[in-house]
């Protein structure tokens, strides 16, 4: 039990469609990232959030959008989904700025574009 | 460009077989190399974090080791239970850059 949660778990959205997915941080972390995962691949690094800034991008177009809160709980949004946006959605939760700190993953939220 | 290539893809065992998995990488300036471990339909579950070359850790029958290109995770008397997708990641900026995973069944 990693105390990162994620919602929802799984959700069918249509193309074209918006989509919210939440994450709720480990107590006393204070960085959050996203990470997209299709199947039979590793995650792949979307943003992160630290101190309700966004503190780094990976290669995702605009579409892709979020947001934390001041209790380090963060969204991610999707606009404009497409049938390739289906994957797991993983949240991971650390603490920046301290050496060796590790870093946590929900348990993900399954989205499918139809 | 950070890189993470891990070997083989896919692994079959029976209990009792010891093993290892391969994560070779090219990264400037790495802050960390993990190794998770990730069940159908899960999120990754953390097992280590090595941070220099020469760094060993183990928990029950892993044990994950780094030189300066390459970390391996080594799997002594596997049991079906350890089944699963292995992970491995190296940090160097804010984000993590994971390579595709070994995914490995260990046949009773």
């Amino acid at each position: 039990e990693t105390g990162v949660t994620q919602s929802p778990t799984h959700l069918i959205k249509t193309r074209g469609q918006q989509v919210t997915l939440r994450c709720s941080s480990q107590s006393g972390h204070n960085t959050v990232s996203w990470y997209q995962q299709a199947l039979g691949q590793g995650p792949q690094f979307i943003f992160q959030y630290y101190r309700e800034e966004e503190n780094g991008r990976g290669n995702f177009p605009p579409r892709f959008s979020g947001l934390q809160f001041p209790n380090y709980s963060s969204e991610l949004n999707v606009n404009a989904l497409e049938l390739d946006d289906s994957a797991l959605y993983l949240c991971a939760s650390s603490l920046e700025g301290v050496l060796g700190n590790t870093i946590y993953f929900g348990e993900g939220s399954w989205l499918t574009v139809v | 460009e950070d890189q993470v290539t891990q070997s083989p893809e896919a692994l079959r065992l029976q209990e009792g077989e010891s093993s290892s998995l391969n994560c070779s990488y090219t990264v400037s300036g790495l802050r960390g190399l993990f190794w998770y471990r990730q069940d159908p339909g899960k999120g990754p579950e953390f097992l280590f974090t090595l941070y220099s070359a020469g760094e060993e850790k183990e928990k029950e029958r892993l044990k994950a080791t780094l030189t300066k290109k390459e970390s391996f995770l080594h799997i002594t008397a596997p049991k079906p239970e350890d089944s699963a997708t292995y992970l491995c990641a190296v940090q160097a900026s804010n984000d993590m850059r994971f390579g595709a995973g070994t995914r490995l069944t260990v046949k009773p």
